[in-house]
């Protein structure tokens, strides 16, 4: 029941830029902030973007995140293997009065 | 550093009530928000909802009639019941720190997380 879409896949080869976009609405992420995880299975899913553009400390500046309109993207430049991971755009809905996350797209290190 | 444990039954089965309690450590529960995420296995997060200290709760709308949410501030902890379970309510259950502000909102620690299985 996601109302976020994502690709379910992402691929690059170390080094490489890979993107990933999110598609919402005017409910969403058009008029909210997006935020976006990282999720290795087993494990807690760790926050990498929120306010749509703004790093926590510690997440590496590879990570960088846009915002246009109801669309926005998340960006891994010079890939490395320990990103290979899923990764979910997350944002508030003012119709559902409700949290909302994307459908995830996992991202394989070739 | 803030650090949050999810603890509750294993398994449950179908009709029954889902208990779990998320304990915080490391800051009070009296500050930000505090909320219940889920994963389904091979699925995506599915947000079920939060709770202030003082009580005030929001809920996932597909969700709401069956779940409750409450708080213990004496114990630092929070907890989440889902009633009338089925299998379709298998999943991984996290509990996570909500901050909001000028930014927006977000989740941040999260739990490690608990597999829930429903079956008879």
């Amino acid at each position: 029941q996601s109302v976020l879409t994502q690709p379910p896949s992402a691929s690059g080869t170390p080094g490489q830029r890979v993107a990933i976009s999110c598609s919402g609405s005017s409910s969403n992420i058009g008029s909210n902030a997006v935020n976006w995880y990282q999720h290795l299975p087993g494990t807690a899913p760790k926050l990498l973007i929120y306010g749509n553009n703004q790093r926590p400390s510690g997440v590496p500046d590879r990570f960088s995140g846009s915002k246009s309109g109801t669309s926005a993207s998340l960006a891994i430049s010079g890939l490395q293997s320990e990103d290979e991971a899923d990764y979910y755009c997350a944002a508030w809905d003012d119709s559902l009065n409700g949290y909302v996350f994307g459908t995830g797209t996992k991202v394989t290190v070739l | 550093q803030v650090q949050l444990q999810e603890s509750g039954p294993g398994l449950v089965k179908p009709s029954e009530t889902l208990s779990l309690t998320c304990t915080v450590s490391g800051d009070s529960i009296t500050s930000y928000y505090w909320n219940w995420i889920r994963q389904p296995p091979g699925k995506g997060l599915e947000w079920i909802g939060y709770i202030y200290y003082t009580g005030s709760t929001n809920c996932n709308p597909s969700l709401k009639s069956r779940v409750t949410i409450s708080v213990d501030t004496s114990k630092n902890q929070f907890s989440l019941k889902l009633s009338s379970v089925t299998a379709a309510d298998t999943a991984v259950y996290y509990c996570a720190r909500g901050v909001a502000d000028s930014f927006g909102s977000w989740f941040d620690p999260w739990g490690q997380g608990t597999l829930v299985a429903v079956s008879s």
